[in-house]
């Protein structure tokens, strides 16, 4: 496997669910990003890891939780999720040189489109 | 507040003709710009970016993008486009007051007609 990768690439969930999205990077990187996409909306940073720690929390709903156990995963726990919620998940990793900046080139994987119910 | 502007939500471009992506931003000083593009099933890949320098810059694929400061604008350009370049296209911009929150546009669909 080669850059970042996502599983599942399809998740179709209901609201009373619980659920979690993985994501790998295979770039060797030091930070790690969730972000959403919604049709026709601009991306939203969701969560931001620098080595394994979260450097932010962009007032995200606690029915989304992140998880990074080490530099080259990452995870989006989901519960009793919203309609509203479904959209394209993406994941990003960035080697970061002196603190997380967007000056650093990110590297996104396909993403999981999620589907709430 | 800062934000970035794509007019075009979709545009067509037969395939050979030239290409113009449209983004604005409003920001007060000069940001950090970027063109990313979305193939279909794929996540986003960065084709150029603009720090400083050469308002002129060029990317991967054929693309280059100018900054204009007058106009706030940073516009993408391919001389020729190839049906391999049907995709979205995402402008951004990186503001002083966060080192990693880009603030991004909402996209430009380019349609390839053969």
């Amino acid at each position: 496997e080669t850059g970042v990768t996502q599983t599942p690439r399809h998740l179709v969930m209901g609201m009373t669910n619980k659920k979690s999205l993985k994501c790998e990077q295979h770039l060797g990187h030091n930070a790690m990003y969730w972000y959403k996409q919604s049709a026709k909306k601009p991306l939203e940073l969701m969560f931001v890891y620098n080595f394994k720690e979260q450097t932010e929390n962009n007032s995200v709903p606690s029915r989304f939780s992140p998880e990074c156990p080490n530099s080259s995963h990452l995870f989006l726990h989901l519960h009793t999720l919203q309609p509203e919620d479904s959209a394209l998940y993406l994941c990003a990793s960035s080697q970061d040189r002196d603190g997380v900046s967007y000056t650093d080139t990110q590297y996104f994987g396909p993403g999981t489109r999620l589907t709430v119910l | 507040a800062q934000s970035v502007t794509q007019p075009d939500i979709h545009i067509t471009v037969s395939e050979g003709a030239s290409l113009e992506l449209r983004c604005n931003y409003s920001y007060g000083a000069t940001p950090y710009l970027f063109w990313y593009v979305q193939s279909p099933g794929q996540g986003l890949q960065l084709l150029l970016k603009y720090f400083s320098g050469d308002t002129l810059v060029q990317g991967i694929k054929g693309f280059e993008a100018e900054f204009k400061r007058s106009q706030s604008s940073f516009n993408l350009r391919k001389p020729s486009v190839h049906w391999s370049d049907a995709a979205e296209y995402f402008c951004a911009v990186g503001p002083a007051d966060s080192n990693y929150q880009l603030i991004w546009g909402a996209g430009t669909k380019l349609i390839i007609k053969p």
